[in-house]
Parts: structure tokens; C-alpha cells; sequence
């Protein structure tokens, strides 16, 4: 009954190092999302994807990419840590064919949380 | 495009008291309405839904109706406890999905 599962639980990083954050999903959904959780904000959309191989920016791309060569995993890579960048991060699946309805939840990760010093 | 709107916080309230979040949305669809809660330390959960007009979601005492008319989906508890002390997230789905900012809700004993 593991869901999404993300890894690691927290990290520190230096400017300018890089780093990849693991989500992974063993509901067989479709839909994957990154969002980032800034203190006191909601959630931003880093990127999506809608199945295997198919990735799309979502409204805060900047200085992240990502991957989806299975439908399971959907790793999020910062290439050059910035400050800005230290956030929570969550990963999220939602369940949905081509043709997704409209009444399923996303599931949520319990997050990554970055600082960048 | 779609957006919504939650009731700013944080929102301190004592055990058993009333609890009502605030939220109403723009869509230019019919979507879906959803309540996630966030404990400390934890990702987001779905606390209730909603998939059309006059739904209501219901779920450990929270309630939130679909109020087509006036556009809003604001989530209520009769009497809150402790463990309710959460951030709350009114999110919609209407092929995207958009949340709001939150609403942190402490209860104390």
C-alpha cells in the first residue's frame, strides 16, 4: 500500500550543486505532477507529465527538468541549485486514461523538503 | 483561466468549536471540487470531493456542498478537535487543476 513514495525525506545542498528528487508510484497512474510548497503559499506546478515519455512544463519550469521513461518514476533534477529553490517538494499521481474524468484525486507524496545554502 | 480562492489564516479556534473555511472558484467548465488536508510533516490528502452542482462531500465530520449559483465550495465541522489542526486546500479539477493558498487551522485544547 505504499502510493507515491519520495525520496530523500530532506536535503541540503550548496549553490550550484545538482541533485535528483525520486518519485516513484505503484498505482499505475497515468498522470504525474511536481509541485513545489513555498511557506505560507499554496502549490506551484513545476512540470507534468500524462503518461510514459510525454512531459510538459507546468507555470514554474525555471531551473528544473524532468523525465518519464516508465510509467512508475518521475524524477525531478535541478541542475544548478539556487536559493530560490528551497522549498518542499511534492510529487502527486492521478489515476486517468487519454480521456481522464474530472472526480479523481490526485495522490499525494509526503515530500521532499531542499534547502540550498 | 481557472483559479480559486480560499479564506486567508491561520485560523485559531478552541476544541468544539465551529469551523468554516471559505472558498469559491472561477472555472470556465463544470469541474470538480476537492478538499485536501496537509497534516505537519506530511503530503496533501483528499478529505472530501464534490463532481457537480448540489453534490454534497463528506468526510470525519467535514462538509462541503457545490454551490453552482454562487460558485463556492466552503468546507464546515460542527465541533473541531485537536487532531483537526491542519492546513486545508481547496483545489478544482476541470481538465487542470488549480488549489488555493491554503488555510492553516490550529485547535486548541
Amino acid at each position: 500500500n505504499a502510493g507515491v513514495t519520495q525520496t530523500p525525506k530532506f536535503r541540503i545542498l550548496k549553490i550550484g550543486q545538482s541533485m535528483t528528487l525520486q518519485c516513484t508510484q505503484d498505482m499505475n497512474h497515468n498522470y504525474m505532477y511536481w509541485y513545489r510548497q513555498d511557506p505560507g503559499m499554496g502549490l506551484k506546478l513545476i512540470y507534468y507529465s500524462v503518461g510514459a515519455g510525454i512531459t510538459d512544463k507546468g507555470e514554474v519550469p525555471n531551473g528544473y527538468n524532468v523525465s518519464r521513461s516508465t510509467t512508475e518514476d518521475f524524477p525531478l533534477r535541478l541542475e544548478l541549485a539556487a536559493p530560490s529553490q528551497t522549498s518542499v517538494y511534492f510529487c502527486a499521481s492521478l489515476s486517468g486514461g487519454r480521456a481522464r474524468g474530472r472526480d479523481q484525486p490526485q495522490h499525494f507524496g509526503d515530500g521532499t523538503r531542499l534547502s540550498i545554502l | 483561466g481557472d483559479s480559486v480562492t480560499q479564506m486567508e489564516g491561520p485560523v485559531t479556534l478552541s476544541e468544539e468549536a465551529f469551523l468554516t473555511i471559505n472558498c469559491t472558484y472561477t472555472a470556465t467548465g463544470y469541474p470538480s471540487l476537492f478538499w485536501y488536508v496537509q497534516y505537519p510533516g506530511e503530503g496533501l490528502q483528499l478529505l472530501l470531493k464534490a463532481t457537480k452542482a448540489d453534490d454534497k462531500g463528506s468526510n470525519k465530520g467535514f462538509e462541503a456542498t457545490y454551490r453552482k449559483e454562487t460558485t463556492s465550495f466552503h468546507l464546515e465541522k460542527g465541533s473541531v478537535q485537536v487532531s483537526d489542526s491542519a492546513v486545508y486546500f481547496c483545489a478544482l479539477d476541470d481538465y487542470k487543476l488549480s488549489f488555493g493558498a491554503g488555510t492553516t487551522v490550529t485547535v486548541r485544547a
